[in-house]
């Protein structure tokens, strides 16, 4: 049974470019999460989506903006890059927004440095 | 707003040691709380869910409790091994509208040294 699954692994990104970071969730999950991390820093709720829906936002401006697709899968699109956005992007997949037995589940995340 | 801070910030110990590691959080209105694991550079791997209703979870060697009412969580490690040298990290899911989200602490790093 895979978990949850980010891809890529690394990324380097120069200022002002846009980058697009996916996610596919556990097997039977229906709702994606993501998360920024900085270093040295807990995880930071970017937003989140269920049924193909942005149900929750965190405090990021819009150019932090993403996608569910119906096969449960999620995309995260940054524009714009800033030095600001280097930081480990962490999906997580849940049940019902995580409002079960099960908790969440999280990937192994997708580093981003912005040059 | 949730807050969630964890004490301490960082912990060296020789091997063997049994370890109590702390949570606290601001609004007793959660879901559930959950206890992960970050090595570094990686994801989170979830070690231990307690949902609010219930008062301890255990998994091996690992124990962690809730208590709601006061805003705190402790994480208990017996007998600790290098192999968990690692940063942990506590986070509440949260009630009301902002139901689902999860709110973390900035973790405690752990390490443990032959």
């Amino acid at each position: 049974d895979a978990g949850v699954t980010q891809s890529p692994t690394h990324l380097i990104k120069t200022r002002g470019q846009q980058v697009t970071l996916r996610c596919s969730p556990k097997s039977g999950h229906d709702t994606v999460s993501w998360y920024q991390q900085a270093l040295g820093q807990g995880p930071q709720f970017i937003f989140q989506y269920y049924e193909e829906e942005e149900r929750q936002r965190g405090n990021f401006p819009d150019r932090f903006s993403g996608h569910q697709f119906p096969n449960y899968s999620s995309e995260l699109n940054v524009n714009a890059l800033l030095l600001g956005d280097s930081a480990l992007y962490l999906c997580a997949s849940s049940l019902a927004g995580g409002t079960t037995n099960y908790g969440y589940t999280f990937g192994s995340g997708t580093r981003l440095t912005v040059v | 707003k949730q807050e969630v801070t964890q004490i301490p910030a960082a912990l060296s110990v020789p091997e063997g040691e049994n370890l109590v590691l702390n949570c606290s959080f601001t609004d007793s209105a959660i879901y559930n709380l959950q206890w992960f694991r970050q090595d570094p550079g990686k994801g989170l791997t979830s070690l231990l869910l307690i949902q609010s209703s219930q008062r301890e979870q255990t998994s091996g060697r690992l124990n962690a409790s809730l208590d709601k009412s006061s805003g705190r969580s402790t994480l208990y490690i017996a007998a600790s091994q290098p192999g968990d040298s690692a940063t942990y990290l506590c986070a509440v899911v949260a009630r009301g509208s902002t139901l689902g989200r999860l709110y973390f602490g900035r973790g405690t790093q752990l390490t443990v040294w032959p």
